[in-house]
């Protein structure tokens, strides 16, 4: 079945650090590719996504690149905020079922001044 | 509304009592799907409801949980005979499509 691998937390940088949460997935087709993130004491919201291979979803200086090669869809931030600290989940919705949001496990990303 | 409401926000509960927890949808979603985030086990899928089709139960974990939706619409769902394991955050999303969920900010159940 679908499935969603995500780099174990938490992950701690410095503030302006680059940050790079990695995300592999499993799945027959062509699945789309999801970064969703939750801020502490808040609702999941959707951060980017990609639905087709070599596009690249980008938000708020996030961005991540579908890789049907690696079956990957890597987090990147170039330099991140205190504001950033949140919980990080990669999710895919597989191409021939029903919409179903497959998650990953979620990565902490603790951000320090 | 202009966001997926979800009520209550906190509930607890005796082990062993039933409890109802409610999602409104946005409106005009035909998709509806409630996930279960426990500490430690992230987000859990546990059943999904798409206009007038019947529903994917296939993550509710036990027949303790059932769900229903009414007028494609308000969905409850309904946990009986409650055990302390099912304690967690219940997140219910809308979408209009395949893409596009919007989430709840959650009912976190707490069974004590």
């Amino acid at each position: 079945g679908n499935s969603v691998t995500q780099m174990e937390g938490p992950v701690t940088l410095s503030e302006e650090a680059f940050l790079t949460i990695n995300c592999t997935y499993t799945a027959t087709g062509y699945p789309s590719l999801f970064w969703y993130v939750q801020y502490p004491g808040e609702g999941l919201q959707l951060l980017l996504k990609a639905t087709k291979a070599d596009d690249k979803g980008s938000n708020k200086g996030f961005e991540a690149t579908y890789r049907k090669e690696t079956t990957s869809f890597h987090l990147e931030k170039g330099s991140v905020q205190v504001s950033d600290s949140a919980v990080y989940f990669c999710a895919l919705i597989g191409s021939g079922n029903t919409g179903k949001l497959i998650f990953g496990q979620g990565t902490t990303l603790q951000v320090k001044p | 509304g202009a966001g997926v409401s979800q009520s209550p926000s906190n509930k607890v509960t005796e082990k062993g009592k039933d409890v109802e927890l409610r999602c409104d949808p946005i409106s005009g979603h035909t998709a509806l799907y409630w996930y279960r985030q426990s500490l430690g086990q992230g987000l859990e899928f546990l059943i999904y409801f798409q206009g007038n089709s019947a529903p994917d139960k296939s993550g509710l974990p036990s027949d303790r949980f059932s769900a229903e939706r009414t007028g494609g619409s308000v969905s409850t769902l309904t946990i009986q005979r409650t055990q302390q394991e099912d304690s967690a955050v219940y997140l219910c999303a809308s979408s209009p499509g395949r893409h596009g969920y919007t989430f709840g900010s959650g009912t976190r159940l707490t069974v004590v």
